[in-house]
């Protein structure tokens, strides 16, 4: 079946500007993971979803950072008034049900704020 | 401060050898272990995982040994394949009373030579 997909597969902007990406599950994953790689750096937790609700959103940098996932599949990250440092490969992941369950990660989105 | 660590960036083996790509936690709470394997612009894949009651995990060509005293764990490659060269990511999570986020190291770049 399907894997998880990302659009757009990269997203150039400026500085100030506003960015929503995008993350299609795996069908019937109800959760689902947002995740940021810096240059040189591990993947690092953003937030996550149960469902349409955010389980854990701790890894949000600050207030210009949001998700949504409305009907529990689709989810959508939200970018304020980017800045130059928010440029990196944004992976999104889900899973089964949580817990142990193995997460799939998309293709990510690479983000570059001029 | 890093919970995941893994030293090595880089590991040259050649084909057939074995492949060692070691990994050293400091959260004692973790108990379920992964390994991701990254190509170039594509998101990290799944490769073998081993939850704290373990202390090995074998699948094919791949083995991971968890010593929880030490708190680290390795995986074994053998024989190592030239499609074996890519990004290596350890990660670990809490299953239990956690969010399920996996937390990552920086990754160990291994390249397999014909």
């Amino acid at each position: 079946g399907a894997g998880v997909s990302q659009t757009p597969s990269n997203k150039v902007t400026e500085k100030g500007k506003y960015v929503e990406l995008r993350c299609d599950p795996i069908s019937g994953h109800t959760a689902l993971y947002w995740y940021r790689q810096s240059l040189g750096q591990g993947p690092e937790f953003l937030i996550y979803f149960q469902g349409t609700g955010a389980a854990d959103d701790s890894g949000l940098p600050n207030d210009r950072f949001f998700a949504v996932r409305p009907e529990g599949s689709v989810s959508t990250l939200k970018i304020q008034r980017t800045e130059r440092g928010d440029s990196a490969v944004y992976l999104c992941a889900s899973s089964a049900s949580g817990g142990s369950e193995t997460q799939y990660f998309g293709p990510g989105t690479r983000l570059l704020v001029l | 401060d890093q919970q995941v660590k893994q030293n090595s960036p880089s590991l040259s083996v050649q084909e057939g050898r074995i492949s060692i790509l070691n990994c050293d936690y400091t959260n004692s709470m973790f108990d379920y272990f992964l390994w991701y394997k990254k190509y170039p612009a594509e998101g990290p894949t799944f490769l073998i995982s081993i939850s704290s009651i373990k202390d090995k995990n074998e699948d094919g060509r791949f083995t991971v040994f968890l010593n929880k005293s030490a708190k680290h764990l390795s995986l074994h490659i053998v024989p190592s394949q030239p499609g074996d060269s890519a990004v290596y990511f350890c990660a670990a999570t809490r299953t239990q009373g956690g969010s399920e986020k996996l937390v990552f190291g920086k990754g160990t770049k291994l390249t397999v030579n014909p």
